[in-house]
């Protein structure tokens, strides 16, 4: 148990279906991240959330929609996705900067391994 | 904009002999340095970090990195490998002032195989 809980670990979808993942932490961390691994490719962060504010938006096509209710709480919503956003979706937490936190670095969880079929 | 760059995208060590993992970053001012671990089907696991204490920084299973500013460099070393130690192996950089949330970069990562 790594502090960080996504799920689905594995996720197969048809590029005209809607589908949500799901990231958890309880570990008191106010900032939230979204990460997308693919194969010989380095990580490529996506969006981060602090205070469950978006703070970034790194390019991502609007098929990717994500929401976050609180600081515990980050979901991914995909819809008319393309197979070459299949990949490993990573989610990480951790505290902010400036917040009177020495702890940095991010705790991940485990992935969701997605195909798009 | 930082960057770090890992040199080798494969390594392969013997049972019990020197891993070292290259890391070189570049960031225009002084950054915070660390080191993940990644298990086959796994998410990242923080080994160690640097944040500004002392340069040489011990992490879990018996791994340390050296911070060299004059080298711009941040490796990875473990005195004897253990078969257990196979896996890839990322460093990332983040700009200690970024407002807002704490951005990692990650290098393209190094795949460590140990072979008996």
């Amino acid at each position: 148990e790594t502090g960080v809980t996504q799920t689905p670990r594995h996720l197969v979808m048809g590029m005209t279906n809607k589908k949500s993942l799901k990231c958890e932490q309880h570990l008191g961390h106010n900032a939230m991240y979204w990460y997308k691994q693919s194969a010989k490719k380095p990580l490529e962060l996506m969006f981060v959330y602090n205070f469950k504010e978006q703070t970034e938006n790194n390019s991502v096509p609007s098929r990717f929609s994500p929401e976050c209710p609180n600081s515990s709480h980050l979901f991914l919503h995909l819809h008319t996705l393309q197979p070459e956003d299949s990949a490993l979706y990573l989610c990480a937490s951790s505290y902010t900067p400036g917040t009177g936190a020495t702890n940095y670095g991010y705790t991940f969880g485990s992935g969701t391994r997605l195909t798009v079929v | 904009a930082q960057s770090v760059t890992q040199l080798g995208s494969h390594v392969s060590v013997s049972e019990g002999a020197l891993v070292l993992l290259r890391c070189n970053y570049s960031s225009s001012v002084p950054p915070y340095l660390f080191w993940y671990v990644q298990y086959p089907n796994q998410g990242l696991q923080l080994l160690l970090k640097y944040t500004s204490a002392a340069t040489l920084v011990k992490g879990i299973n018996g791994f340390e990195a050296e911070f060299k500013k004059s080298e711009t460099s941040f490796h990875l070393t473990k005195p004897s490998a253990h078969m257990s130690d196979a896996a890839e192996y990322f460093c990332a950089v983040s700009d200690r002032f970024t407002g807002g949330g704490n951005k990692l970069t990650f290098g393209t990562g190094t795949q460590l195989k140990v072979e008996l």
